[in-house]
């Protein structure tokens, strides 16, 4: 399926780790990204090809992929990290963008 | 350190044509190697990928909207646009261009967006 499924919220507090996920079929055989989008701002690319840091972005920030499942880890997440997340991926047959996640920070 | 810039009408009228043009700094369309992309996304949703270009033409459209998206370069002036016809209340949305690195991955620069109202 050309579905990619995210938790609409996921809530932290400062200092612990957070988890998004982003479930579809097309994940099972092709790259996702994530981005971060802030209020009023463009997205940002924070990780791509499952796993890779885009540069510039801290180390707290990690991607992995199980099956059908790709993981954004924020390690010692800071109240700067409340952001929109969005993974990305597709084929060719199309392209999809999750629904987002909506990340707070307590 | 490449930028891109969105530009184009801020209102449409509904059954006309949206169009809106990229223009690319720092660096050059035809150099080849990226691929130049529109991305939009609804009031208050999510993102919606709408398709790309490659600097020799070819695309690749999201099959929901690909019967009315046409996506063209123009090397010489360095930029790059979108053309969605057929507009309804429903292609309301901030439309942002983005350079993808993996095609329509690795999307690591993004214009500003511009919002564009379709409403008569």
């Amino acid at each position: 399926s050309y579905e990619l499924t995210q938790l609409p919220s996921v809530s932290v507090s400062p200092g612990q780790t957070a988890r998004i996920t982003c479930s579809g079929d097309v994940l099972g055989e092709n790259y996702a990204d994530w981005y971060q989008q802030k209020p009023g701002q463009a997205p940002e690319l924070v990780i791509y090809e499952d796993s890779e840091r885009y540069p510039g972005i801290p180390e707290r920030f990690s991607g992995s992929t199980s099956g059908n499942t790709t993981t954004l880890t924020i390690s010692r997440v800071l109240t700067e990290d409340e952001a929109d997340y969005y993974c990305l991926s597709g084929d060719e047959d199309n392209v999809v963008f999750g629904g987002g996640t909506k990340l707070t920070v307590l | 350190q490449v930028q891109l810039q969105e530009s184009g009408p801020g209102l449409v009228k509904p059954s006309q044509t949206l169009s809106l043009t990229c223009t690319v700094s720092g660096g050059s369309i035809s150099s080849g190697g990226y691929y130049w992309s529109w991305i939009r996304q609804h009031p208050g949703k999510g993102l919606e990928w709408i398709g790309y270009i490659y600097y020799s033409g070819s695309t690749y459209y999201n099959p929901s909207l690909k019967s009315r998206v046409t996506i063209s370069v123009d090397t010489s002036k360095n930029q790059f646009s979108l053309k969605l016809s057929s507009v309804t209340a429903a292609d309301t949305a901030v439309y942002y261009c983005a350079r993808a690195a993996g095609r329509w991955l690795q999307l690591g620069y993004w214009g500003q967006g511009t919002l564009v109202t379709v409403s008569s």
